[in-house]
């Protein structure tokens, strides 16, 4: 597509509940990034794909954070057992890497996340 | 421990104006610094970037500079428009060569008609 798509836009569970979350990135691009924006702070970086494979997975909080980038395109971050502290902003962002714009990344508009 | 640090959390310029915004580090092996600009409800978009082994990198009216001696670098945005309104994130890379960024906290910009 023109741009990383990320759906849906707003989701609001309830504490303990599960949480997926869709990132569709652009077309070619093989470097697929989360990271997640809390309130007055900058993203922070979750997890890296690169083609298929998770090549860091560094920022992941804790074991209830997961992601799958399964056919190296589309990615999904799934959360179990939410909680409150979890609400944030998820930021998916993709990038070619090589060429022009290799390791730019190019952001969607956000999945936000609020947890009762 | 915060290693890229914004430590103005808000600045207003009138427009035609320069607005420059500042952004400091801690960690010597960052090798590539970039510059977001983000508006409500979307996502950061990619505005300019430079490498470590520069000083200085010009596009339009913005132009960011890199202070390596001090950890610090700014983001000059030269004459200033309504339209610059928006938060700024400036990003840092390590050495691994992917798009893992760290992003400071951002500075809200507001420009004055």
């Amino acid at each position: 597509g023109a741009g990383v798509s990320q759906t849906p836009s707003n989701k609001v569970t309830e504490k303990g509940k599960y949480v997926e979350l869709r990132c569709d990135p652009i077309s070619g691009h093989t470097a697929l990034y989360w990271y997640r924006q809390s309130l007055g702070q900058g993203p922070e970086f979750l997890i890296y794909f690169q083609g298929t494979g998770a090549a860091d997975d560094s920022g992941l909080p804790n074991d209830r954070f997961f992601a799958v980038r399964p056919e190296g395109s589309v990615s999904t971050l799934k959360i179990q057992r939410t909680e409150r502290g979890d609400s944030a902003v998820y930021l998916c962002a993709s990038s070619p890497t090589s060429g022009t714009g290799a390791n730019v990344l190019t952001f969607g508009a956000g999945s936000r996340l609020t947890v009762l | 421990d915060q290693q890229v640090k914004q430590n103005s959390p808000s600045l207003s310029v009138q427009e035609g104006r320069i607005s420059i915004l500042n952004c400091d580090y801690t960690n010597s092996m960052f090798d590539y610094f970039l510059w977001y600009k983000k508006y409500p409800a979307e996502g950061p978009t990619f505005l300019i970037s430079i490498s470590s082994i520069k000083d200085k990198n010009e596009d339009g009216r913005f132009t960011v500079f890199l202070n390596k001696s001090a950890k610090h670098l700014s983001l000059h945005i030269v004459p200033s428009q309504p339209g610059d309104s928006a938060v700024y994130f400036c990003a840092a890379r390590g050495t691994s060569n992917t798009g893992k960024l760290i992003f400071g906290q951002g500075t809200t910009l507001q420009v004055k008609p």
